[in-house]
């Protein structure tokens, strides 16, 4: 089946500094990506849609400056975090849709998500 | 605006025991809804999902879920739990994007 593989899987950072963390689809070519990001015990807020070759459309409340997409290609998206500060710390999590799966599962595939702490 | 919302934040049953865990939706139109579980610190797995057709859809893991178009409803039930089914469940709806619930936290007596 469809995989999605995200790295890494946990980070520690200085604050200030940024982080990038990276989706890929592995076996099939993903048009769309989604970056999702959780807070401790609580739901997954999309973040934003990144579609490939275009730029990324944010959710309202979302810092396009702070929080860079970048989908270059079919099987990659990068979520860069800038100046990253203690209130980004969270769980991301990405999400790629497989146009040609709409029979299996809608072509929604997560990736096992990355753990950031900043410090 | 599209919508996902379970009622229920934290629900406790006793292994062996039935479950049922709710979920509503709010579309315009029939939506593309699923179940999703989520182990602590993990991504998330797919239990089933529902297009159309058929609105009693079963899963992995013996989880079925209903949807019932009168209620806005497509709850997930599972006859006899495990204590591996302990975990956070959503339900999530959409077809250009997902938007998910807040999730249930499920807890298992032994």
């Amino acid at each position: 089946g469809a995989v999605v593989s995200q790295h890494p899987s946990w980070v520690i950072c200085k604050s200030g500094t940024s982080v990038k963390i990276e989706c890929r689809s592995l076996d099939f070519q993903a048009t769309t990506m989604f970056w999702y990001r959780q807070f401790p015990k609580q739901s997954l807020m999309l973040m934003a849609t990144s579609n490939e070759g275009s730029k990324a459309t944010y959710e309202q409340g979302v810092e396009k400056d702070k929080f860079l997409i970048n989908h270059a290609s079919l099987t990659l998206s990068t979520l860069t975090v800038t100046s990253a500060h203690p209130e980004d710390s969270s769980f991301y999590i990405c999400s790629a849709r497989d146009p040609s799966a709409r029979g299996r599962s809608y072509g929604y595939t997560f990736g096992s998500g990355t753990r950031l702490t900043v410090v | 605006a599209q919508s996902v919302t379970q009622p229920d934040i934290h629900i406790t049953v006793s292994e062996g025991a039935s479950l049922e865990l709710r979920c509503n939706y709010s579309y315009g139109a029939t939506p593309y809804l699923f179940w999703y579980v989520q182990s602590p610190g993990q991504g998330l797995q797919l239990l089933l999902k529902y297009f159309s057709g058929d609105t009693l859809v079963q899963g992995i893991k013996g989880f079925e879920a209903e949807f019932k178009r009168s209620q806005s409803s497509f709850n997930l039930r599972k006859p006899s739990v495990h204590w591996s089914d302990a975990a956070e469940y959503f339900c999530a709806g959409g077809a250009q994007k997902l938007v998910f619930g807040q999730g249930t936290r499920l807890t298992i007596n032994p």
